[in-house]
This record gives C-alpha cells, sequence and structure tokens, in this order.
C-alpha cells in the first residue's frame, strides 16, 4: 500500500495554463505538506495543514493555492504557470506537526514542466 | 533560530570503502535531527532519527549516525558503500519547541559510489 500518492507524476503544461496536483496519504497523519524542489535539489517548503488548517504559508506566489478537504487529502492549485514553475513538487504528511519527533513522509514527486 | 549545515555538497567514494557525510546544525533547544535518502527521480526516505534517546542510531541499509552535542554535529557513516547507495542524502533539524512548525533542510549531499 502507498503510504502517499501524488498525481500526476509528470506535468508537461505551456505558460499561463492551470493545473493541480493531488495528493492522499493513508497513514492517518494528521498534517501534510507541500515542498517545492528546484533543479539543484534545495527543497523549499510552501504550505503546511494540520487537521485542514492552513499552518505555514511561505512566501509562495499567490498564484499557488493549497485546499485540503480532508486530513487525508491536500491538494495543490497553481493558476497562470511560468516557466520558473518549474520543478519536483513533493508532497509529505507526519504524525503532528513539527516540534516533536515526528519523522515527514514523502510522495513520489509530481515533475513540472512549463514550456 | 535552528539551521542545519551540510559541510559537503558531494562526497566520493568506492564502493566497499567507509561512507562519512557530515552535519551540523545549530538549535537553542535540544533538536530531534533526521537523515533521508533520495535515490534518482524518487521521493524522499527516512533512513534513521535521533531523538534524545541513544546517541548512536541506527537505520536502514546499514547506516547509522552519532549526535554529538558537544560538537554540535550528527554524521552518517557506513562501514562499506554499495552501488545502491548512490544517492542525494539529506540532513533535517526539527525544532523541539512548539510553534514552529518547520523542518529545516541541509542544501543536500550527493554520494557517488565508484566501483
Amino acid at each position: 500500500d502507498t503510504a502517499v500518492s501524488q498525481t500526476p507524476k509528470y506535468l508537461v503544461t505551456q505558460m499561463g495554463n492551470d493545473k493541480s496536483i493531488k495528493c492522499e496519504q493513508n497513514l492517518g497523519h494528521d498534517t501534510m505538506y507541500w515542498y517545492k524542489q528546484d533543479s539543484k535539489k534545495f527543497l523549499k517548503i510552501m504550505f503546511s495543514y494540520n487537521n485542514k488548517e492552513l499552518i505555514i504559508n511561505e512566501t509562495v506566489p499567490n498564484r499557488f493555492s493549497p485546499k485540503s478537504p480532508d486530513k487525508a487529502h491536500l491538494n495543490l492549485h497553481i493558476n497562470s504557470l511560468e516557466l520558473g514553475d518549474s520543478a519536483v513538487y513533493f508532497c509529505a504528511s507526519s504524525q503532528d506537526l513539527a516540534g516533536g519527533s515526528y519523522e515527514q513522509y514523502f510522495g513520489p514527486g509530481t515533475r513540472l514542466t512549463v514550456t | 533560530a535552528q539551521s542545519v549545515t551540510q559541510l559537503d555538497s558531494h562526497v566520493s567514494v568506492s564502493e566497499g570503502t567507509p561512507v562519512l557525510l557530515r552535519c551540523n546544525y545549530s538549535s537553542s533547544y535540544s533538536p530531534s535531527l533526521f537523515w533521508y535518502v533520495q535515490h534518482p527521480n524518487k521521493g524522499l526516505q527516512l533512513l534513521l532519527k535521533y531523538t534524545s534517546a541513544a546517541t548512536l542510531v541506527k537505520g536502514i541499509n546499514g547506516f547509522e549516525a552519532e549526535f554529538k552535542k558537544s560538537e554540535t554535529s550528527f554524521h552518517l557513516t557506513k562501514p562499506s558503500a554499495h552501488m545502491s547507495d548512490a544517492a542525494e542524502y539529506f540532513c533535517v533539524v526539527s525544532p523541539s519547541t512548539s510553534g514552529t512548525y518547520k523542518y529545516i533542510f541541509g542544501t543536500g549531499t550527493r554520494l557517488k559510489v565508484l566501483a
């Protein structure tokens, strides 16, 4: 059973389009995250939700909007895609908020290419 | 503020020789520390974690790490490298105080294993 799953795995689209990435976890965790990994492998936190409540909202363009319909799902919608949005996006979950000893479980990633 | 520094961006070893990936952290409190591995085109996988129990932590695939408070280090080691160990490795700090919800990621160390 996949613990954290993301769809799609690959996403190729043109500038200006709107796209969504979906994430689901079956671990019963309370907290979910979106990370962006650039071409140099740097991981940057974008958003975090705890029990459907937005906890972390980093300096991310307003074109990015997360939505958590329930504890097990965290989706990422991106409007008006730009070339600089090309990256690998990872979803992750943890039992509870950081500040404890909880490890994160990562999805396989979604490679977004904007042309 | 918490921070984590991975001292080497690239490490090359020969198959069968020891591996040492270095990580230093800065924290005002007793942190939880993690090592993750990312194989090419995959998500991050937890190797091991330190949570203020034993200072020598054993992980998967023969990896271990030692927490040294006096040196603020959490170096990752393996006695004998295998070709399958070639990957990107991330050292991560989870702040141990409430109210800070971000995991702090190092910039990664790419391990290359030579035949």
